[in-house]
């Protein structure tokens, strides 16, 4: 099983950005669909996004249209999620995961086998 | 988008009952139902994928049904460290979506 770690908590400025990352331990991460998971205080699971290296193929959900960047560093295998005009709303753990195996054909298999340890994003003045 | 609504939000059972959580989709996704498990302060944990298979080293107590567009997840013989929350999410289409997530209490 692939293991994932995420970059650590971070405080931020309403209207600021954040940054984080998570690295994967196996260098076949380039195949796999890495998505990105969101969990507000006492709230439930928010699929975000997700990123396939090698096909490049990106999908956000609609809601964080315009405001969140995933990319990936192939050298690293490290994937990132940038989420621009913070406000307090997006206070929350922040987790990475991985598809549970490769389609080969460049789709989101969806479901997640390996999650990271999440990352408390805290979004204050 | 397709709605999740899990139910039912909470429940507490006693260490050997079986529990049954159900999962209804707004639309048909055939088998696309995926289930996880969180304890609290924990990322969550990968359980049942495609509505009945179990994931690899998972107990054999927890299973997954189908019926129509009604899923549903048993925990047969409760065990302590099965408390925490469980979730269901769809991965028919874009964008993925979770159920609102069922809390397990151990009495």
């Amino acid at each position: 099983q692939v293991h994932l770690v995420q970059s650590g908590a971070d405080v931020k400025k309403p209207g600021s950005s954040v940054k984080v990352s998570c690295e994967a331990s196996k260098s076949s991460f380039t195949s796999y669909g890495f998505s990105w998971v969101r969990q507000a205080p006492g709230q439930g699971l928010e699929w975000m996004g997700g990123f396939i290296p090698v096909y490049k193929n990106v999908k956000y959900s609609q809601k964080f249209q315009g405001r969140l960047t995933i990319t990936a560093d192939t050298s690293t295998n490290t994937v990132y999620m940038d989420l621009s005009s913070l406000t307090s709303e997006d206070t929350a753990v922040y987790y990475c995961a991985k598809d549970a195996s490769a389609t080969g054909d460049g789709s989101f298999l969806g479901w997640f086998e390996s999650w990271g340890q999440g990352t408390l994003v805290t979004v204050s003045s | 988008d397709i709605q999740m609504t899990q139910f039912p939000s909470s429940l507490s059972a006693s260490v050997g009952d079986t529990v049954t959580i159900t999962c209804r989709t707004s639309q048909g996704i055939g088998t696309s139902l995926n289930w996880y498990h969180q304890r609290p302060g924990q990322a969550p944990r990968f359980l049942i994928y495609s509505a009945s298979s179990l994931q690899s080293g998972v107990p054999s107590r927890f299973s997954g049904s189908r019926s129509g567009t009604d899923f549903t997840l048993t925990i047969s013989g409760l065990q302590p460290e099965d408390f925490g929350t469980y979730y269901c999410q769809q991965s028919f289409g874009m964008p993925l979506t979770f159920g609102q997530g069922t809390r397990l209490e151990i009495k």
